[in-house]
């Protein structure tokens, strides 16, 4: 089966640095990936995708590496504010099965 | 176009008792996910329901059960309630059965005392 996992845990950032989130997975056949970002007292909401025939992929403030060789999968958030304090998750294909998250605190 | 909806938010029960949660997918979403949310366990699949029939299962034990109608509301039901049921319980809906990006419910908060 398929399995991801986050790296950290948590992370702190100060506001208006840029933040890296990793995300490992253990599928090299996953095509499909998916980042959430859940605040407190909410569900996950979509960020961004990416499928397996990219390596990189933005949004806005929010870009998205993808590490074929080494299964490996990263969100970066530019210029980060209060607002992006919140746990993010990682998904692949079938999206059934979610990291541990990581926990993103921002101090002002 | 109205999001996923989840009643109750808020349930206490007692150990051994069972509960009902309730799921409404956005409208013409068809798959609908179950996840169990603990701070320990992160967010864990319970299952999967395409066109009233459970597709994917996670690992969970026969206490946790679900169904899906056929206009694509579902319901989990948790039987003789453990304390370690406690956690947010999380529905999801998608358009097709798998590979799609999910969209989440608020949850339902359950806490067994």
């Amino acid at each position: 089966g398929e399995s991801v996992g986050l790296h950290l845990p948590t992370l702190s950032v100060q506001e208006g640095d840029n933040s890296i989130i990793n995300c490992a997975y253990s599928n090299s056949a996953s095509d499909y990936f998916i980042w959430y970002k859940q605040e407190s007292g909410k569900g996950p909401q979509f960020i961004i995708d990416i499928r397996s025939n990219m390596d990189k992929r933005q949004g806005q403030r929010v870009t998205v590496l993808l590490n074929k060789t080494v299964k490996h999968l990263s969100l970066q958030i530019a210029a980060t504010q209060p607002g992006d304090s919140a746990v993010y998750f990682c998904a692949v294909r079938n999206q059934f099965y979610f990291g541990t998250g990581t926990s993103l605190t921002v101090i002002p | 176009k109205a999001g996923v909806t989840q009643t109750p938010r808020y349930l206490i029960k007692t150990r051994g008792q069972q509960v009902t949660l309730s799921c409404s997918p956005i409208s013409g979403h068809r798959s609908v996910s179950w996840y169990q949310q603990t701070p320990g366990q992160g967010l864990q699949f319970l299952f999967e329901y395409f066109s009233e029939t459970q597709r994917n299962k996670g690992n969970f034990p026969g206490r946790f059960s679900g169904r899906q109608f056929s206009n694509s509301r579902s319901e989990m039901n948790v039987s003789t309630l453990e304390l370690g049921d406690s956690a947010l319980y999380l529905c999801a809906s998608s358009p097709g059965q798998g590979g799609y990006e999910q969209y989440f419910g608020p949850g339902t908060r359950l806490t067994v005392t």
